[in-house]
């Protein structure tokens, strides 16, 4: 079975600062996807990115980029320069390669941005 | 329009009362997936579809039941609301393509409440 734990439920920071949200993952498969979601407070589910086992270079996309590092089963999500936009609801999801899969979230993290 | 549709968007309904929320999808996606939310418990999965002759249980189906009437509709029942249903509930959809490498894409969610 899979299981992703997002230990940090909730973070508050000030606008410009960086903040990194933790996701760490469980499974025995060897092929695996990562995958990271933002909920904003209007509530609709947005999907950020996708990231497969065996390609563990860093993926930066804007003001976003993402640390993924088998050997500490982590993907790490980092915002550089919040904003009070990215204040929203992040979950973390991993999916493995089979016919059947279906993807386990984490319990997600939410993150406030204060001007 | 939306690639994938709920409805409705919220509901308010009775104890014991049958309810119905419907997705259908344009994206030719041909798995569909229904998931309820809670504060703090993430996304737990209720009923999937990989096609329309197959559904199978998720991680919570006590209490619903789904019917996939054709490759662009699943429908999620509560044949009998209960107050812990109160919830937020989305359905998605994904490409079969890569046997789980690919990200689902969520509707806006259907809020459902059950005095």
């Amino acid at each position: 079975a899979q299981k992703v734990t997002q230990a940090q439920t909730e973070i508050s920071v000030v606008e410009k600062e960086d903040v990194t949200l933790d996701c760490v993952y469980e499974t025995r498969d060897t092929t695996y996807y990562l995958f990271w979601y933002k909920q904003p407070p209007s509530g609709e589910l947005v999907f950020l990115i996708r990231r497969n086992s065996f390609d563990e270079q860093n993926e930066i996309s804007g003001r976003y980029s993402w640390n993924f590092q088998k050997s500490t089963s982590s993907f790490n999500f980092t915002i550089t320069a919040s904003q009070v936009v990215d204040s929203a609801v992040y979950f973390c999801a991993l999916s493995v390669h089979s016919g059947y899969s279906t993807l386990t979230f984490g319990k997600g993290t939410m993150l406030l941005v204060s001007p | 329009d939306a690639d994938v549709t709920q409805t409705p968007r919220n509901r308010i309904t009775k104890t014991g009362k049958r309810i119905m929320l419907e997705c259908s999808q344009t994206k030719g996606h041909d798995r569909m997936y229904w998931y309820r939310q809670d504060p703090g418990l993430g996304l737990r999965l209720i009923y999937y579809s990989f096609d329309v002759k197959d559904i199978n249980k998720g991680e919570i189906s006590d209490g619903y039941s789904v019917s996939r009437q054709a490759q662009a509709k699943f429908s999620l029942s509560l044949e009998s609301a209960i107050p812990n249903q109160t919830a937020l509930y989305f359905c998605a959809t994904s490409d079969k393509q890569g046997g789980g490498n690919q990200p689902q894409h969520f509707g806006d969610g259907t809020r459902l409440s059950i005095l």
